[in-house]
């Protein structure tokens, strides 16, 4: 059974620092991986997806990094601003042909200081 | 297309009662997915449809619930004799029929049963 972990819990940082969020799986037969953000109170929004046979992907200040070998992806945002307070979600898709849902992690509660 | 229509929002409800969610996707999507997210935890799969089949259920889904998508359009999650450990976010989901196709996340229905 997959796994997903998420560490830290949560974090708070000043505004204009460089982070990076941890995500790790147990079984390294993925399809792809997606990061997703959380607003309180509210549904998901899908920041990267990166395939399994790809390494990282960037969307402006993001850029998530996939390592399928040993299970883990990171995403790292650049000059944080407190619009990023919000709750980061990764997640993993099984392979096709097989059940299409997805595995997430508890996520990372990120505050940024103004 | 707005995105994923979730309805209601909110609902309070007595332990026992039955509840109605309804999820409307976006139009051109043919496969739509319910999940369950407690309080800071990761959202958990519950089913999945593609149009109007019912092609998966977690055995997080009991007796008690049960999901219709009948025209391969909205989707509707009813809870019957609910118990307050129902009480979760239900987040439905939609996404195109490709492998690589992204979920896209509805607000959520709140659900909590005093």
């Amino acid at each position: 059974k997959q796994e997903v972990t998420q560490i830290p819990a949560a974090l708070s940082v000043p505004e204009g620092e460089n982070l990076v969020l941890n995500c790790s799986f147990t079984d390294s037969a993925i399809y792809n991986l997606q990061w997703f953000r959380q607003d309180p109170g509210k549904g998901l929004t899908s920041l990267l997806l990166i395939q399994s046979s790809q390494r990282e992907q960037t969307s402006g200040r993001l850029n998530a990094s996939l390592d399928k070998s040993s299970g883990r992806s990171t995403l790292y945002i650049a000059a944080s601003q407190p619009g990023d307070s919000a709750t980061y979600l990764c997640a993993v898709r099984r392979p096709s042909g097989s059940a299409r849902q997805l595995t997430f992690g508890s996520g990372t509660q990120l505050t940024v200081l103004p | 297309d707005t995105g994923v229509s979730q309805d209601p929002r909110h609902k309070i409800t007595k332990r026992g009662q039955n509840v109605t969610f309804r999820c409307d996707p976006i139009s051109e999507h043919n496969r739509l997915y319910w999940y369950r997210q407690t309080l800071g935890q990761g959202p958990e799969f519950l089913t999945y449809f593609q149009n109007e089949a019912q092609l998966e259920k977690s055995r997080l889904l009991s007796d008690r619930f049960s999901a219709e998508r009948p025209k391969g359009s909205f989707s509707t999650l009813e809870i019957q004799r609910t118990e307050q450990g129902d009480s979760a976010m239900y987040l439905c989901a939609s996404s195109l029929g490709t492998e690589d196709s992204v979920l896209t996340f509805g607000a959520g229905s709140r659900l909590t049963v005093l």
